[in-house]
């Protein structure tokens, strides 16, 4: 069975700068898809990044990047530039391609804080 | 574009009472619809994958007798809590899929409380 780690159950930034957020998963399934979604404190699942296992290149969405390695089963998220509305959760989630009931299976989560 | 709505927001019930919650896609016909509780502080769990005009599949650990899910069409989904328990109080999350897609679409959540 698929599982997805996120180790990390809270973290803070300053306003402006960097943060990484990890993600490790256990699968073994060569073809996947990878999600990061932001629920902020209104609850409302909003997907941030999505990185399809076949492709080499990380994803890329204007201040958010991934860092996915697939030998390692690693797909980590980097917040450029933190912004005050970048607080929320952050859960990793995982999707095993071509399955019929496209499921998704998510870490525990991280709780990030943007410093002001 | 895509979507998904909840009714109700909030809703506050008394023991032993059901209570059904509404997801609808609101500009994309979903073939499936996903229902998710959420504990504070947690993750979404996944409780059931429904698919329009059959039965709904339940994770293990999941009472199907109590959670009844109802997929009549392909923009609404209803989950309804039977005999409620102060226990099941919680965050009830729906999502939804397109037909050509492998995303989902959240709604935006509710929260049940059973007092």
């Amino acid at each position: 069975a698929q599982t997805v780690t996120q180790s990390q159950p809270e973290m803070s930034v300053q306003e402006a700068e960097t943060v990484t957020l990890s993600c490790t998963y256990d699968t073994s399934e060569n073809n996947y898809y990878l999600f990061w979604y932001k629920q902020p404190p209104s609850r409302q699942m909003i997907l941030v990044i999505r990185q399809e296992a076949y492709k080499q290149q990380n994803a890329t969405e204007n201040r958010f990047s991934v860092n996915f390695q697939k030998a390692a089963k690693s797909f980590s998220l980097k917040i450029s530039d933190s912004q005050l509305g970048d607080t929320a959760m952050y859960f990793c989630a995982f999707m095993k391609h071509n399955e019929g009931t496209y499921k998704y299976i998510f870490g525990t989560g991280t709780r990030l804080k943007v410093l002001a | 574009g895509a979507v998904v709505s909840q009714h109700p927001s909030r809703v506050i019930c008394k023991s032993g009472t059901s209570v059904k919650i509404e997801c609808r896609s609101l500009d994309f016909q979903a073939t499936t619809m996903f229902w998710y509780r959420q504990f504070p502080k947690q993750s979404l769990m996944l409780m059931a994958t429904s698919n329009e005009g059959s039965k709904a599949t339940y994770e293990q650990g999941v009472e199907k007798d109590k959670f009844l899910i109802n997929h009549a069409s392909l923009t609404l989904s209803t989950l309804t809590v039977t005999s409620a328990h102060p226990e099941d109080s919680s965050f009830y999350i729906c999502s939804a899929r397109l037909a050509s897609s492998y995303e989902q679409y959240f709604g935006p959540g509710t929260r049940l409380t059973v007092t």
